[in-house]
């Protein structure tokens, strides 16, 4: 049982390049949400997935895209990397929808640097 | 906007010795969890209290929450050096919307 997976671990991207995060759970979970994580400011939430084919903003979407064509899968793109979104992005998956009622499964995370 | 906030910003004790942190928050909430963060590692769930308990316990670990208050403690007793790690509290954002807010965590550090 892999639990999140989460890949890359390490990107430098340049200012303008696109990318995509994966995320991936083998627990059948249906909720799932991106997090990114800044020196002292503690993770905010990006963007969320109640279930397949369902994905709502959380409270720093601009700048990210997410679909969520599968159960397992939950990928977060950076249209067109600026520095400020130089940060460490995790993802986190629950059993059932309403994810703040829940304890969150974490990935190990994805630190990206855009130059 | 930020709901939890950790106090102190960081604690270095003796291995052994207890160790506490607090969590403020600013609107009533349904619950709030506890996660331990080791470093570059993602976050590992602790406890999760809901607002109509007031202590929990799991283990080494004990949670308070005083919703009057609006505030939690988790108490670490009998401190070991794998417990070094930093320690986010977690609420939910309120006003229907999904997801958590964090805060900005506390830095525990045990000395051997």
């Amino acid at each position: 049982n892999a639990g999140v997976t989460q890949t890359p671990k390490f990107q430098v991207l340049k200012t303008g390049q696109s990318m995509t995060l994966q995320c991936a759970q083998d627990m059948n979970h249906e909720y799932m949400s991106w997090y990114r994580q800044d020196p002292g400011m503690g993770l905010r939430l990006i963007h969320y997935s109640v279930g397949a084919g369902i994905t709502d903003q959380g409270e720093v979407p601009n700048g990210y895209n997410v679909s969520r064509s599968t159960t397992e899968d939950f990928p977060l793109r950076l249209l067109s990397a600026a520095p400020s979104q130089t940060s460490v992005y995790f993802c986190a998956s629950s059993l059932f929808p309403q994810g703040y009622n829940q304890p969150q499964h974490f990935g190990d995370g994805t630190r990206l640097s855009i130059l | 906007s930020q709901q939890g906030e950790e106090d102190p910003q960081a604690l270095s004790i003796q291995e052994g010795e207890n160790a506490t942190m607090n969590c403020s928050y600013k609107t009533s909430i349904n619950n709030l969890q506890w996660y331990r963060q080791n470093s570059g590692r993602g976050l590992v769930h602790l406890i999760l209290i809901r607002s109509n308990e007031r202590e929990k316990h799991s283990g080494r670990l004990r949670v308070t929450l005083d919703t009057s208050k609006k505030s939690s403690s988790l108490l670490i007793t009998a401190s070991r050096a794998a417990d070094t790690a930093s320690y986010f509290c977690a609420t939910d954002r309120g006003g229907g919307a999904d997801g958590l807010t964090f805060g900005k965590g506390t830095h525990l550090i045990i000395q051997p």
